[in-house]
């Protein structure tokens, strides 16, 4: 099958750093992206990594390795805006189809 | 319109009625995706259009649920003798191309099952 594994829940301080985890059980895929989507909104994409290495963008980064199956969004200078949920996904490329992990919920506290 | 556009933003339906709900995504996008998500949880892939290719069906939980994509553009969701396990927000999804891996959701509607 296929899945994407990431922690529930996260909690962190304002203007601390946070990682969060993303595991995954799948194969031939196009890349990791990630998604943020605060309480009662929309996702919104992120970022998204088609090589392993880290991406940055802003206070945001996002690191993909194939050979482990296993990637990261790290959020820097944690402000109380980024408490959302975050999801990583990965688009299959047999078919298409885009699987979301189950979210990790970030609260960041003052 | 700017963005994917999803329509009604909120429906209540008693349960064993059929609801529609409907998609507009962004203009020229050739992917769209359905997605249910209830609260606190993740998003659940229910089905997946690209271009003129036959639609991924795997994620319909079940034969009460069915969509379809007219001219490569706005797509219905269709929910007969909906249930109240079937209450949750069904979010809409566009993405210009197979190989694009961004995805822009609509505000999505709020189904609820009384």
């Amino acid at each position: 099958g296929q899945s994407l594994e990431q922690p529930s829940e996260v909690t962190a301080v304002e203007g601390a750093i946070v990682q969060i985890n993303c595991t995954y059980q799948t194969s031939g895929f196009y890349g990791l992206s990630w998604y943020q989507q605060h309480d009662g909104g929309a996702p919104t994409f992120l970022s998204y990594n088609a090589l392993d290495g880290l991406e940055e963008t802003g206070r945001f980064s996002s690191f993909l390795s194939r050979s482990d199956s296993y990637g990261y969004l790290l959020l820097q200078e944690l402000q109380m805006k980024d408490s959302a949920s975050y999801f990583c996904a990965v688009k299959r490329v047999q078919g298409g189809k885009l699987i979301f992990g189950q979210g990790t919920e970030l609260s960041v506290k003052p | 319109g700017a963005g994917v556009s999803q329509s009604p933003s909120n429906k209540v339906t008693e349960k064993g009625k059929d609801v529609e709900l409907r998609c507009d995504p962004i203009s020229g996008h050739t992917a769209l995706y359905w997605y249910r998500q209830s609260l606190g949880q993740g998003l659940e892939f229910l089905i997946y259009f690209q271009g003129n290719s036959a639609p991924d069906k795997s994620g319909l939980p079940s034969d009460r649920f069915s969509a379809e994509r007219t001219g490569g553009s706005v797509s219905t969701l269709t929910i007969q003798r909906t249930q109240q396990e079937d209450s949750a927000v069904y979010l809409c999804a566009s993405s210009p191309g197979q190989m694009n891996t961004e995805a822009f959701f609509g505000q999505g509607t709020r189904l609820t099952v009384v």
